[in-house]
């Protein structure tokens, strides 16, 4: 069965860093999404993606945060200098298509990757 | 305002019993879907059952069944014979139609642990 995959499942960074964390989505599927959970808490949208555009960001998803689709397979979300309250999982999902009507706009989601910035 | 709202923090269910888990949700838009999916201490998001506004029966997957009460703009899911493998965190999302990608937004989870 397909699935959304995300690398690394676990990242320790310094703060101030650069991270980049990987999805590979679904290949048939067209929309694409991060989403993020601080521990303990609920799941967060940040930004959705189509047509090599963004979507819809969140006010969470600032001028620190970018994505982007760089080959036909790759997702990424880059956070460009990391700071302590961005430690977090971060999901990454993708749907075929958009919209309400049918459980065919399901999102499916990756494991996630464990972001920790010390 | 919340969009979605799941009130119990914590539930305890014994093994082989049944469980509601609320959730109420806030909309106006006609069009909507309203998911379910459970949370593991391992840290996925596992997609559990769909229900979308328009649909005339209750979803049902399963062990799990969903029921949708539209004019009190309740989705409780319901999880049949409870299992210990259940013992996990679950999150009600509502998805609303607007934007070319819709995104998900979720309730603060319930935590569900199956006694023996």
């Amino acid at each position: 069965e397909p699935e959304v995959t995300q690398t690394p499942s676990h990242q320790v960074t310094q703060m101030g860093q650069e991270v980049i964390l990987r999805c590979v989505p679904i290949s048939n599927h067209l929309y694409f999404y991060w989403y993020r959970q601080i521990l303990g808490q609920k799941v967060e949208f940040l930004v959705s993606f189509y047509n090599n555009e963004i979507s819809e960001k969140s006010e969470i998803f600032d001028d620190q945060f970018s994505v982007e689709r760089p080959d036909g397979s790759n997702f990424t979300l880059k956070i460009r200098s990391t700071k302590l309250e961005d430690s977090a999982m971060y999901f990454c999902a993708s749907s075929l298509s958009s919209g309400t009507g049918i459980k065919e706009y399901e999102q499916f989601f990756g494991p996630g990757t464990r972001l920790t910035v010390l | 305002a919340q969009k979605i709202t799941q009130t119990q923090p914590g539930m305890f269910v014994q093994e082989k019993e049944a469980v509601t888990l609320d959730c109420t949700y806030d909309t106006s838009d006609p069009s909507y879907g309203l998911f379910w999916y459970k949370q593991p201490s391992s840290g996925e998001m596992i997609f559990l059952i769909y229900q979308g506004s328009y649909d005339q029966q209750n979803a049902t997957e399963g062990r799990y069944s969903l029921n949708f009460q539209k004019a009190r703009k309740s989705a409780n899911l319901v999880i049949s014979a409870s299992q210990l493998g259940d013992s996990a965190m679950y999150f009600c999302a509502m998805r609303e139609r607007g934007g070319t990608a819709s995104k998900l937004t979720f309730g603060t989870g319930t935590r569900l642990q199956v006694t023996l």
